[in-house]
């Protein structure tokens, strides 16, 4: 079982199309961190939000953190060829020892 | 400033054999992280260490151990190699101050046959 479940798994769109990405999880977490990674690479840090019902805008990506710091999701707006990707969600909670847990990831592909 | 640099790339190993992968994190960074990702199975952690400690570990058998040294750089070692080992080992470096903003390398991708 995951800790933080990513839906959906995969995602396929046509380029100019918005999309959003859900991460969730029953335990609380003091901060959530978003990934992108491309095939045979490491995962790239996008944004880490710490605040409950937070917001941050990264040119066409927004993301939100939950009010109750459970869950979090990632909008991209008119989506463009160069996202595509595999997009991973990371949390930190006590409960599991202060290490960053990942979701599963999802794979995003646009199509132009 | 330099990213995390990890090395080699690409391995082919036997099964049976061991191999040691090796991580220099980021200038100032006192924590390394290992992950091992497979298709199936996703990101896995599999340690980290702080200030040459393993602070926290995985569940993974004994046959994966690390190390880490006074200037912060760490290497992981495999013994006995099974072909289920195959995967990209991901090293991810970070400040280690209760921030866990985690830069990661290009990783290693191990291929055992």
């Amino acid at each position: 079982t995951q800790l933080l479940e990513q839906s959906p798994q995969f995602l396929s769109i046509q380029e100019g199309e918005n999309l959003t990405v859900y991460c969730n999880s029953s335990s609380v977490f003091s901060s959530l961190q978003w990934y992108r990674q491309e095939p045979g690479e490491g995962p790239v840090l996008l944004v880490t939000v710490v605040t409950g019902g937070e917001v941050k805008k990264l040119k066409r990506l927004t993301f939100q953190f939950g009010d109750a710091r459970k869950d979090s999701s990632l909008h991209i707006t008119a989506a463009q060829p160069g996202d595509t990707g595999l997009y991973l969600c990371a949390g930190q909670a006590m409960e599991y020892g202060n290490k960053l847990v990942f979701g599963a990831g999802t794979i995003l592909r646009v199509k132009s | 400033k330099a990213g995390v640099t990890q090395t080699p790339r690409y391995l082919i190993k036997t099964r049976g054999q061991q191999v040691t992968l090796s991580c220099s994190p980021i200038s100032g960074h006192r924590s390394v992280s290992w992950y091992q990702q497979t298709p199936g199975q996703g990101l896995q952690f599999l340690f980290e260490y702080f200030s040459e400690t393993q602070r926290n570990k995985g569940n993974f058998p004994g046959r994966f151990s690390g190390r880490q040294f006074s200037n912060s750089r760490s290497e992981m070692n495999v013994s006995t190699l099974e072909l289920g080992d195959s995967a990209l080992y991901l090293c991810a470096s970070s400040r280690g101050d209760g921030d866990t903003e985690a830069f990661f390398g290009q990783g290693t991708r191990l291929t055992v046959v």
